[in-house]
């Protein structure tokens, strides 16, 4: 079956830290992925999406993610955090050919001020 | 606002009690989909519609769980004799076929079966 793996369940950064959060997903296939991301009261939210060509994607909020396909990787990148960028950030894969998302189990990141 | 919606937002009941819940999709969007979060863990999906069809259903949605999506807009979940191991919250999300990867969630529904 396919999973999808958040390598870290929570993070703790300070303002201006850079920020990298792991995903790895199980499926050989043609997949899009995506990062979504759920502030605290808020629903889930697209940050980013890859679906085919270059490999880095650049999503909204300063945020770009880099698909590896040899890897199977889609780590999500931050250069530099805000404190507004508390936040719990799910990794999702859908197959090129269906209909759900399959997501990680999430990862908490909080930003001290 | 436009988005998904989803109500209640909170339902409390008890073991045994049947429950429904509603989603109303982004009104353009032909595809509707069911999802499970329960805590720590990320989202599950549950089942999805194409306008009125009832297209795919996950192993997770046992006999007790059904969903409709009679007139191809809005959707309900029936949950009926519910478990406490039915906590969780339900989320809804909508698409268009055209664009079918990019799905929009509502704010889901939190359940807690005493």
């Amino acid at each position: 079956a396919q999973s999808v793996s958040q390598h870290n369940h929570h993070v703790i950064l300070s303002e201006a830290a850079s920020l990298e959060l792991g995903c790895n997903y199980s499926y050989g296939g043609t997949v899009n992925l995506f990062w979504y991301v759920q502030y605290p009261g808020q629903h889930l939210q697209l940050l980013l999406k890859y679906f085919s060509g270059d490999p880095l994607v650049k999503g909204i909020k300063g945020f770009e993610a880099e698909f590896i396909k040899s890897k199977f990787s889609f780590n999500l990148r931050k250069p530099s955090v805000q404190w507004s960028d508390t936040a719990e950030y799910f990794c999702a894969v859908l197959k090129a050919a269906g209909n759900k998302l399959t997501f990680g189990g999430g990862t908490r990141v909080l930003v001290k001020p | 606002d436009t988005g998904v919606s989803q109500d209640p937002r909170h339902k409390i009941t008890k073991r045994g009690q049947n429950v429904t819940f509603r989603c109303d999709p982004i009104s353009e969007h032909n595809r509707l989909y069911w999802y499970r979060q329960t805590l720590g863990q990320g989202p599950e999906f549950l089942t999805y519609f194409q306008n009125e069809a009832q297209l795919e259903k996950s192993r997770l949605l046992s006999d007790r769980f059904s969903a409709e999506r009679p007139k191809g807009s809005f959707s309900t979940l029936e949950i009926q004799r519910t478990e406490q191991g039915d906590s969780a919250m339900y989320l809804c999300a909508s698409s268009y076929s055209g664009r079918k990867d990019e799905q929009f969630f509502g704010p889901g529904t939190r359940l807690t079966v005493l």
